[in-house]
């Protein structure tokens, strides 16, 4: 069965400095690992899709890496706005269907 | 706005009783993914349609059942509700999993 891990669960950051959250994965075979933002009460808000190691992705201060076993997602200067949860998931090879992660929730302070 | 809706927004039911949640894809896709998201368990995915036929299922209860009509959009019947199926139903759309808003079920 798919596994997701990621940490750490909360991060508190000043406005500015930057960070990294780690997802790290197990299935037998990746078609595609995806990053989201979720805000309290409201859907995952889709960020990227990454689907080989060595992929990159970037979306303004957010910035999404793969290896084998792990992705992270870099945030560089942070704002009061990217205060988040932010969850990641893998898309087995197998199926179409998506195991989410715990996710990493995310404060920056102004 | 995703293009996903979702409908109601909150429904607060007690127990025992029966609640329909309706989601209506993004115009063109033809997949809709049902997921529930509780404080203890995270996302967890319930149910996969694609252009009206069941292709997946994940940990849904028997209790709780699906389907998606020939206009694509689709239904989760949720019957004999517990206390324990409070949480947020999310559907998903499309290749792109583009997530609605979500239906949160309050059960007293």
């Amino acid at each position: 069965e798919d596994q997701v891990t990621q940490s750490p669960e909360a991060l508190r950051l000043q406005e500015g400095e930057s960070s990294s959250l780690n997802c790290s994965y197990t299935v037998s075979g990746l078609r595609g690992l995806f990053w989201y933002r979720q805000d309290p009460g409201k859907g995952p808000e889709f960020l990227f899709t990454l689907y080989s190691a060595g992929e990159e992705k970037e979306k303004e201060r957010l910035k999404a890496t793969l290896t084998k076993k792990e992705s992270f997602l870099h945030i560089t200067a942070p704002k009061p706005e990217d205060s988040a949860t932010y969850l990641c998931a893998v898309q087995d090879a197998g199926d179409y269907k998506l195991s989410f992660g715990a996710g990493t929730t995310v404060t920056v302070r102004a | 706005d995703s293009g996903v809706t979702q409908t109601p927004k909150h429904l607060i039911t007690a127990t025992g009783q029966r609640v329909t949640l309706r989601c209506s894809p993004r115009s063109g896709d033809l997949s809709v993914y049902w997921y529930q998201q509780s404080l203890d368990q995270g996302l967890q995915f319930l149910i996969h349609y694609y252009n009206g036929e069941e292709r997946a299922k994940g940990n849904i209860l028997e209790r709780f059942s699906a389907q998606q009509f020939p206009d694509l959009h689709s239904e989760l019947n949720l019957s004999s509700l517990e206390l324990g199926d409070s949480a947020l139903y999310f559907c998903a759309s499309g290749t792109g999993y583009t997530f609605g808003s979500g239906t949160r079920l309050t059960v007293v």
